[in-house]
């Protein structure tokens, strides 16, 4: 199963909106709706942003949004903010009843 | 408060065995399913290994697929990882996770000679 396709690096200044995208295949992403998004700091274990494509966990800001359309997954974080500077990766489910994640994205507040 | 806690991570020559622990408190662990996921230094996520929440059905990346086992004991609240023919490729920090909403904080294998 090879990684889901993301960008390496994304970048915006406080307060600007940015998108992450996450490519699969219809065996994964395009296939099934249990598409999430994590954050990690460096050094820290990674953080549930989003699950089942679009959904927040409690506490999560709803600075965070996610959606799919087709083969690819997005992550919008809305009014950056510097504690966001962090790695993103996406995870689907695939058709082999296993999981996959991306390849992670950097984001960079400027 | 949810906690996951590694615990069996350490230094191994390729070939060798290493059984990883994973202790659940603060929520219902013998309601998640349960997951091991790696990385290796510097590197991405990659996910290894899935158990449900009675333990009667894992699935494994192709990678780890026959050296590898996941199980748990739900009355002990614990998760393990049986990890066998240990490759220099295997070497990576190990979380635990409970259905990707919470996650420990990681345990080091490191395959070396």
């Amino acid at each position: 199963q090879s990684a889901l396709t993301q960008p390496a690096s994304v970048s915006g200044s406080p307060g600007q909106s940015i998108t992450i995208s996450c490519t699969g295949t219809s065996s994964d992403v395009g296939g099934y709706n249990d598409v999430s998004w994590y954050q990690q700091h460096p050094g820290k274990a990674p953080k549930l942003m989003i699950y089942n494509v679009s959904n927040r966990p409690s506490g999560v800001s709803n600075r965070f949004s996610g959606s799919k359309s087709g083969n690819t997954a997005s992550l919008t974080i809305s009014g950056l903010q510097a504690e966001d500077e962090a790695d993103y990766y996406c995870c689907s489910y695939t058709s082999s009843s296993t999981f996959v994640f991306g390849t992670g994205t950097k984001v960079t507040v400027l | 408060e949810a906690q996951l806690v590694e615990s069996g991570g350490g230094l191994v020559q390729p070939g060798g065995s290493l059984r990883l622990s994973c202790t659940a408190s603060g929520f219902t662990f013998s309601s998640y399913w349960m997951h091991w996921v790696r990385q290796a230094p510097g590197k991405g996520l990659v996910w290894v290994s899935r158990i449900n929440s009675d333990g009667s059905t894992t699935s494994y990346a192709d990678s780890v697929k026959d050296r590898f086992t996941i199980s748990r004991d739900n009355a002990k609240n614990t998760l393990y990882l049986q990890m066998n023919s240990l490759r220099a490729e295997d070497t990576a920090v190990y979380y635990c996770l409970a259905d990707g909403l919470y996650w420990g904080q990681g345990t080091l294998v490191t395959v070396s000679s």
